[in-house]
């Protein structure tokens, strides 16, 4: 049972390059969000999708994009990176409705620009 | 924009000692409040889902309690061991139940 899976685990990029992390989870859920961690901020929402084919912005989305065209993956995109987007990543999802709901994260995505 | 926050911020015990950290959340439109423990590297690990006001979870040696009027939330740690180091963080939702939002955590460090 896969759960969340995140793909690149770590990666290092220059200033001005662009990437794509991609999210996939096999639950069939509807929800999906890609948070950043960084030291003393805890974990920080970037986007969130609450079903195939749309998203949303969450607290720090500057600097990012999103897709949902398959409910089953998110992916995340730098445009043109800058030192500040380094950080952890972390992709969640949950299936919609009940509060008492858990949410299931990735193992993370290490990424550093230079 | 929902303003979690959790105190302290750190916390450095000794082995056996017991524990408690404050998560505090708006206290108007809550939804649920969740609590993680997360070890570097690690995903974080969902302990507690917390719904109702008065709420009260347990697993193992950890126990949580849930204050909705007031908009707080208590994790405790009963005779704390090495293994318990980690960050422990909260989240909050809303009514509408789309945005999860953190808190910054707590980090405890557990010595033996």
């Amino acid at each position: 049972n896969a759960g969340v899976t995140q793909t690149p685990k770590f990666r290092v990029l220059k200033t001005g390059q662009s990437m794509t992390l991609l999210c996939a989870q096999d639950m069939n859920h509807e929800y999906m969000y890609w948070y950043r961690q960084d030291p003393g901020m805890g974990l920080r929402l970037i986007h969130y999708s609450v079903g195939e084919g749309t998203t949303a912005k969450g607290e720090v989305p500057d600097g990012y994009n999103v897709s949902r065209l398959k409910k089953q993956n998110f992916l995340l995109g730098l445009e043109s990176a800058a030192p500040s987007q380094t950080s952890v990543y972390f992709c969640a999802s949950r299936p919609q409705g009940q509060p008492g709901n858990t949410i299931y994260f990735g193992e993370g995505s290490w990424l550093t620009v230079v | 924009i929902l303003n979690v926050e959790q105190s302290p911020q750190s916390l450095h015990v000794q082995e056996g000692d017991s524990t408690n950290f404050t998560c505090s959340f708006p206290s108007s439109n809550f939804y649920a409040l969740h609590w993680y423990r997360w070890e570097t590297a690690k995903s974080p690990e969902a302990l507690f889902v917390m719904t109702l006001n008065g709420d009260e979870k347990k697993k193992g040696r950890i126990s949580a309690t849930l204050n909705t009027k007031e908009g707080y939330s208590y994790l405790y740690i009963k005779g704390s061991q090495p293994e318990d180091s980690a960050t422990y963080l909260c989240a909050f939702s809303d009514t509408g139940f789309q945005k999860l939002v953190f808190g910054t955590g707590t980090r405890l460090l557990v010595s033996p």
